[in-house]
C-alpha cells in the first residue's frame, strides 16, 4: 500500500517556467514533509521541508504548499533552470523519522 | 570526509552469492538508515539503527537480508543467496538524532547488479 502518491512521473518545463510536483498522503499521523532532490549517480539531498502547522514555506526559488484538510502538498520551483533537472522525491514521516517516499518525478528543464 | 560514505559504489555478482555493503555515517550521527531504490521507484525503507541497536527492521524483505552496526559508526548490510530481484541501489543515510527535526543525509549508494 503506497502511503505517499506523487505526480507527475515526469515533467518537462522550459527555462524560466514554473515546475509543480504534487504529493498526496493517507496517514494523518505524518508530521514532517520533506522534499529531496536527486541527481544521477548521487544520493538524495534534502531540498526543503514543511510541518503541517504552516500552509506554505519558501526558500529561494523553491516553495512548498501544504493543504492539511486535503492531505496534499506540492513543490513549486519558480524560474526553473537547466541545473534544476533532477529527480524529485516527496516524503513524509512521523515520530522517529523513518521516511516514506513517493515514487519520484523526473524533471527536465529545457534551455 | 564530511558526508556519508558507502562502499563499494558498484557491485556485480552472480545469483546465489552473498554480498556485503558498507556504510560510514557522518561522525557523531547516532541514527543510521538503509533504503533500497529500484529502477524508477522511490526509496524503500529497510532498517533503522539507533546507536548499535535496530528498533525497526520492518522493511527487510526476507531473512536473506541482515544488517549490523558496530561502535555506533560503520554499518554493514548483508544479502545472502542473492536473487535477481535484489538488483537495486542500496542507500544509507544518517542523522544526528532519530528525530524528524534532524535531516537525513544520504550517501551516494551502492549499485548492486545480480547476474
Amino acid at each position: 500500500q503506497q502511503q505517499v502518491k506523487q505526480s507527475p512521473q515526469s515533467l518537462i518545463v522550459q527555462k524560466g517556467g514554473i515546475s509543480i510536483i504534487n504529493c498526496a498522503y493517507e496517514n494523518t499521523a505524518f508530521d514532517y514533509f520533506p522534499w529531496y532532490q536527486q541527481f544521477p549517480g548521487k544520493g538524495p539531498a534534502l531540498l526543503i521541508a514543511i510541518r503541517p502547522d504552516v500552509s506554505e514555506k519558501k526558500e529561494g526559488r523553491f516553495t512548498i504548499s501544504f493543504n492539511k484538510s486535503a492531505k496534499q502538498f506540492s513543490l513549486h520551483i519558480m524560474d526553473s533552470q537547466p541545473g534544476d533537472s533532477a529527480t524529485y522525491f516527496c516524503a513524509a514521516t512521523e515520530g522517529y523519522s523513518t521516511l516514506t517516499f513517493g515514487k519520484g518525478t523526473m524533471l527536465l528543464v529545457s534551455p | 570526509g564530511a558526508g556519508v560514505s558507502q562502499s563499494p559504489s558498484n557491485k556485480v555478482t552472480e545469483k546465489g552469492k552473498d554480498v556485503e555493503l558498507r556504510c560510514d555515517p557522518i561522525s557523531g550521527h547516532t541514527a543510521l538508515y538503509w533504503y533500497r531504490q529500484r529502477l524508477g521507484q522511490g526509496l524503500e525503507f529497510l532498517i533503522y539503527f539507533q546507536g548499535n541497536s535496530a528498533p525497526d527492521k520492518s522493511g527487510l524483505p526476507s531473512d536473506r537480508f541482515s544488517a549490523e552496526r558496530t561502535g555506533e559508526s560503520v554499518s554493514t548490510l548483508t544479502i545472502q543467496r542473492t536473487q535477481q530481484e535484489d538488483s537495486a541501489v542500496y542507500l544509507c543515510a544518517s542523522s544526528l538524532l532519530p528525530d524528524s527535526n534532524q535531516p537525513q543525509h544520504f550517501g551516494d549508494g551502492t549499485r548492486l547488479s545480480i547476474l
